[in-house]
């Protein structure tokens, strides 16, 4: 059960883009389309942004999209805000009714 | 609304055990399964355990089996958290999560504090 790698920070200015990475084993991300991802404001409830690799649930603003290929997902914010400064973190079910999630990523919007 | 309110975090001494609950309302609460996920000061989210929807199967990560059992009164709406022999290690916000489309409604969270 080793944790996701994702970087620690990733930066942008308002109205770029940015991805973030999310690696995993051939386990975990690259065994199944099972990778979510969160945002989450300190202090406050983590929010799903992404699930089963590239779905959106409802409620979560299309500038958000999720990506897969092979063992590393990615998570890709369009048009950057300033309320997207958080952090964002990945998780993937890693088999045997078990999950793992990634270290997690800070995203500052300049 | 839908909504999970945790509690029962506090400080503790090392060795000591603590329970912490989670009251779920808004949902079927017996219908979904639930999870604990934790998050150490300064690191990222860590997966605790999941218990089915009727409470029959239970799985944890290995870093808490052992020490850490997970429960649920679906009766009361209520999902548990017993933790035993606590670890500094063990210090964290513990977050009561609702599986549906994966993780997709989270409490606020308790924090526990393990500190002689």
């Amino acid at each position: 059960q080793s944790a996701l790698t994702q970087p620690a920070s990733v930066s942008g200015s308002r109205g770029q883009s940015i991805t973030i990475s999310c690696t995993g084993t051939s386990s975990d991300v690259g065994s199944y389309n099972l990778v979510s991802w969160y945002q989450h404001h300190p202090g406050k409830a983590p929010k799903l942004l992404i699930y089963e690799d590239n779905k959106r649930p409802s409620g979560a603003s299309d500038r958000f999209s999720g990506s897969k290929s092979g063992n590393t997902a990615s998570l890709t914010i369009s048009g950057l805000q300033a309320e997207d400064e958080a952090d964002y973190c990945c998780c993937s079910y890693a088999g045997s009714s078990t999950w793992v999630f990634g270290g997690g990523t800070k995203v500052t919007v300049l | 609304q839908v909504q999970l309110v945790e509690s029962g975090g506090g400080v503790v001494q090392p060795g000591r055990s603590l329970r912490l609950s989670c009251a779920a309302s808004g949902f079927t609460f017996s219908s979904n399964a639930m999870h604990w996920v934790r998050q150490a000061p300064g690191k990222g989210l860590e997966w605790v355990a999941i218990i089915s929807f009727d409470g029959g199967s239970k799985y944890y990560a290995d870093s808490v089996k052992g020490r850490f059992t997970i429960s649920r009164d679906n009766s009361k709406n209520t999902l548990y958290l017993q933790i035993n022999s606590l670890r500094a290690e063990d210090t964290a916000v513990y977050y009561c999560v609702r599986e549906e489309d994966a993780f997709d409604i989270w409490g606020q969270g308790t924090m526990v504090t393990v500190s002689s």
